[in-house]
């Protein structure tokens, strides 16, 4: 079935440490990849996508993805983690001609000081 | 701008009375809006894609006569859980998509959800 995994359920990083959430994609042609974070109790906010074009994708609050077709994956990163960073991290796709998104599980970011 | 609003922001009620949530996109058209579910600590789980002006396609597993969402406008759509029952409690986030846009164009913007607790 296609779909989207997120293989860690919760990463603990240092502020300012480097920051690499992993996601991989069940696709077969070139699938609609997006990052989004939630806040406890708030909505989604959409971080970076990806539809074609330049595999490196820059986003909001310093993120950037990066696309790799050979390993079926689209990780997210940020060089320099801050303590408003922690929140859950999800990543979604879909086939290109489909409106539905499947969501991966979820990564939750923790941040230590 | 691609803003979505959701209405209530947070809900309580009896079991066996029935709740009604908007979603609304404020400064754009939408014709296709999306209902999901999510269960604490979980991810998200579409339940139905609504399209203006005609019936909602429900996912595998969702009861359509619980769950009735009706889209009459292009920019509001309405889920009502009928019936609510502790189960349902949940969190609930709309999301829609761009009407007009490239037929490839798939991206969402999501409201800020509904909490929904059924005593």
């Amino acid at each position: 079935a296609q779909s989207v995994t997120q293989p860690d359920i919760h990463i603990t990083v240092s502020e300012g440490a480097s920051l690499e959430l992993r996601c991989n994609y069940s696709y077969g042609a070139t699938p609609y990849l997006f990052w989004y974070v939630q806040s406890p109790g708030q909505g989604l906010q959409l971080l970076l996508k990806y539809f074609s074009g330049d595999t490196l994708v820059q986003g909001i609050k310093g993120f950037e993805a990066e696309f790799k077709r050979s390993q079926s994956s689209f990780n997210l990163r940020k060089p320099s983690v801050h303590w408003s960073d922690a929140a859950e991290y999800f990543c979604a796709g879909g086939p290109g001609t489909a409106s539905k998104l499947t969501f991966g599980t979820g990564t939750r970011l923790q941040v230590t000081l | 701008g691609a803003v979505v609003s959701q209405h209530p922001s947070r809900v309580i009620c009896k079991s066996g009375t029935s709740v009604k949530i908007e979603c609304r996109s404020l400064d754009f058209q939408a014709t296709t809006m999306f209902w999901y579910r999510q269960f604490p600590k979980q991810s998200l789980m579409l339940m139905a894609t609504s399209n203006e002006g005609s019936k909602a396609t429900y996912e595998q597993g969702v009861e359509k006569d619980k769950f009735l969402i009706n889209h009459a406008s292009l920019t509001l759509s309405t889920l009502t859980v009928t019936s609510a029952h502790p189960e349902d409690s949940s969190f609930y986030i709309c999301s829609a998509k761009l009407a007009g846009g490239a037929s490839s164009y798939n991206e969402q913007f999501f409201g800020p959800g509904t909490r929904l607790t059924v005593l």
